[in-house]
């Protein structure tokens, strides 16, 4: 099983600033990553796939990058509908999580 | 597009539930169906998939020989059978969609399980 650990668990960033977390993999996933947003109280919400294909009405202060076993989800400028635990989620071999970034308010 | 999870609830260990999740504004017949869960307070784990036409279907190690998800396109309907429940079973579970055989374009809000005596 290929297991993604993800860094830091918790990012503690002032609105407007740069955030950028890391996710890692035990193996190579090619560019078979996505990421995700997961609001308190809701689902996960698609956010990135192929390490950097933004998903439809995401806004491109979203950027992923990455290939082979580390990959990087950078938000550009925080807004407060930003705060929120992001999961990268490799799909080149079965499918495996991430286990969450809290990026929370500085 | 929308996913609506049901059947989830309070069942004693070593009983068995049924889940059920609706789609609808998407084409299930195409589409490969999973389930996720997420233990309170912690993260994401994949569960189970069926691919679009039900003849394949993989399980995360945890609920193998436990769990079987089955669909019934007919009724743009995907099913997770779980039997011999534990208390490590308790989570939220989530349906997702996909059509890429990859990434989950569609999540429903989920369903509470508890497995607990």
């Amino acid at each position: 099983e290929i297991v993604m650990t993800q860094s830091p668990a918790t990012l503690s960033v002032s609105p407007g600033e740069r955030a950028t977390l890391s996710c890692r993999a035990t193996q190579s996933v090619a560019t078979n990553l996505a990421w995700y947003q997961q609001r308190p109280g809701q689902a996960p919400r698609l956010l990135i796939y192929s390490t950097s294909t933004r998903a439809t009405g995401v806004p491109a202060r979203f950027s992923g990058s990455g290939s082979g076993t580390e990959f990087t989800l950078t938000i550009s400028s925080l807004q407060s509908e930003d705060f929120a635990v992001y999961y990268c989620h490799q799909y080149n071999t079965w499918h495996t999580f991430g286990g969450g970034t809290k990026v929370e308010i500085k | 597009v929308q996913l609506v999870e049901s059947g989830g609830g309070v069942v004693q260990p070593g009983r068995s539930l049924r889940l059920s999740c609706v789609a609808s504004g998407f084409t299930f017949s195409g589409s490969t169906l999973h389930w996720v869960r997420q233990a309170p307070g912690k993260g994401l784990e994949w569960v189970a998939l069926i691919s679009h036409d039900g003849k394949t279907e993989y399980y995360a190690e945890s609920v193998r020989g436990r769990f079987t998800i089955s669909r019934d396109n007919s009724k743009n309907t995907v099913y997770l059978q779980m039997n011999s429940l534990r208390p490590d079973d308790t989570a939220v579970y989530y349906c997702a969609g996909e059509v890429n055989w990859a990434w989950f374009d569609h999540w429903g809000q989920g369903t509470l399980v508890t497995v607990s005596s």
